[in-house]
């Protein structure tokens, strides 16, 4: 049973342009939403996260806009860039410790 | 520097063959975790450890084992009974109890059953 659902699989875009990607979960005892990084050939890296006391969270050019009653969440990439281009996950996890469930993944790719 | 490493980043096995992956942490995290990554799947969880001695199934734990003999080390041996291995495979820690820590992922390692 997947517990987060992330979209789209993939997504091309132009330099510049602002891809979203989206994430729901189920398990309403999820307490922190991050969101991961991964180029190829490498392991995640955690890019930004969030709680659901705040409905949105900004760092640099990436915004997380979180809805609780809708039980979903998403990320924005501004002015996107060629470097901005790899795999996202998003994840969420409850309590103590971090055992993260993951979304599928979004494989992103910023066109010059 | 800090961090965590995975060792090899390629491995192959035969069929039949058991193998085990490194991974070793000097960040002085109490807990790790091991995810397995197909394509189109994100990351699964296969085990992970709160302290040393000490360590639980996640989600997809059948056909692996794991050991937790050291606090900087937690191998994941792939055995014969993974039908399915070829995978990439991560390793990563955090503080344990922490209330939403970040966890640190490893670089990995790419196995191929040959």
């Amino acid at each position: 049973q997947q517990q987060v659902k992330q979209s789209p699989q993939s997504l091309i875009v132009q330099k510049g342009g602002i891809p979203i990607i989206n994430c729901a979960y189920e398990n309403t005892a999820f307490d922190y939403f991050p969101w991961y990084q991964q180029f190829p050939g490498k392991g995640p890296a955690l890019l930004i996260a969030i709680r659901p006391d705040v409905s949105e969270k900004k760092e640099g050019r990436f915004t997380i806009s979180f809805n609780k009653s809708a039980k979903q969440f998403s990320l924005h990439i501004m002015d996107s860039q060629p470097g901005d281009s790899a795999t996202y996950f998003c994840a969420a996890s409850k309590g103590a410790g971090n055992m993260l469930t993951f979304g599928g993944g979004t494989r992103l790719m910023v066109k010059p | 520097d800090g961090g965590i490493t995975q060792s090899p980043k390629y491995l192959f096995r035969k069929e039949g063959q058991n193998v085990t992956l490194s991974c070793e942490q000097n960040l002085n995290h109490d807990a790790m975790y091991w995810y397995r990554q197909d394509p189109g799947q994100g990351l699964r969880l296969i085990y992970y450890s709160q302290i040393v001695n000490d360590f639980q199934k996640g989600d997809i734990a059948e056909g692996y084992s794991v050991s937790r003999e050291k606090k900087e080390s937690f191998p994941l041996t792939v055995t014969s009974a993974q039908k399915n291995p070829t995978a990439f495979y991560l390793c990563a820690s955090s503080i344990a109890g922490g209330m939403n820590t970040e966890a640190f992922f490893g670089q990995g390692t790419r196995l191929t059953v040959v």
